[in-house]
């Protein structure tokens, strides 16, 4: 089974309204990233924590980490439509932490 | 300009035939990675490179063989196309292999008919 899975796999919002993903993961970590993909583009990086913070801002992103029970979410505010894309968290695993794996992903659909 | 730029985007071929992909970066990176993105969206690592040298190997078949001239480039060379090959393929890079922060380009779609 994978490091990190998303959950929902898809949700749809209106345009305004807050949308929240989790991931959860079952190894230590050094980081956890979130990652956003238009579709048909590549991946675009969109904040890393680090396993001794709990929670980043970034603009209307909120990523917030819990090592305790291995999870994270990703709360985006006042969503828009051009907030419709797939998002995936990764965790940095190995020995050396320097293998990043992605989980499947959730597909955001903000409605106008 | 762009930071990682790949080619072709698109690539249709028969099974059999062998084809590479082309990847470079301009960020000045140490680290280059490849990606099989599935057609569940599901991002699977297959290689990474440091400074031109191999360093994860993800139990890829070994018809796909990865080559860096320089530490700006990591193409992908495919022998033997397979259908289950179709994906889409991502280069990548990050500062190093401790800073994974990863910067990617735009995709191959391969599609082996």
């Amino acid at each position: 089974s994978q490091q990190g899975e998303e959950d929902p796999q898809a949700l749809s919002i209106q345009e305004g309204e807050n949308a929240t993903m989790n991931c959860s993961y079952k190894t230590s970590i050094n980081n956890l990233q979130w990652y956003r993909q238009n579709s048909g583009r590549g991946l675009v990086h969109l904040i890393l924590i680090r396993s001794n913070e709990r929670e980043k801002h970034s603009g209307r992103l909120r990523v917030t980490l819990d090592t305790s029970k291995k999870s994270s979410s990703l709360l985006i505010t006042a969503s828009r439509a051009a907030d419709t894309a797939s998002y995936f968290c990764a965790t940095d695993v190995g020995a050396s932490y320097d293998k990043v794996i992605f989980g499947p992903g959730t597909s955001l659909s903000v409605i106008p | 300009d762009t930071a990682v730029s790949q080619t072709p985007k698109y690539l249709v071929t028969q099974m059999g035939n062998d084809k590479s992909i082309k990847c470079e970066q301009n960020l000045g990176h140490d680290t280059m990675y490849w990606y099989k993105q599935d057609s569940k969206k599901f991002l699977k690592i297959m290689f990474s490179y440091n400074n031109k040298e191999l360093i994860i190997n993800e139990t890829v078949p070994n018809r796909f063989s990865p080559k860096s001239p320089d530490k700006a480039h990591l193409n992908l060379h495919i022998n033997s196309l397979e259908l289950g090959d179709s994906a889409v393929y991502f280069c990548a890079s990050s500062r190093s292999p401790m800073n994974t922060e990863a910067f990617f380009g735009q995709g191959t779609r391969l599609t082996v008919v």
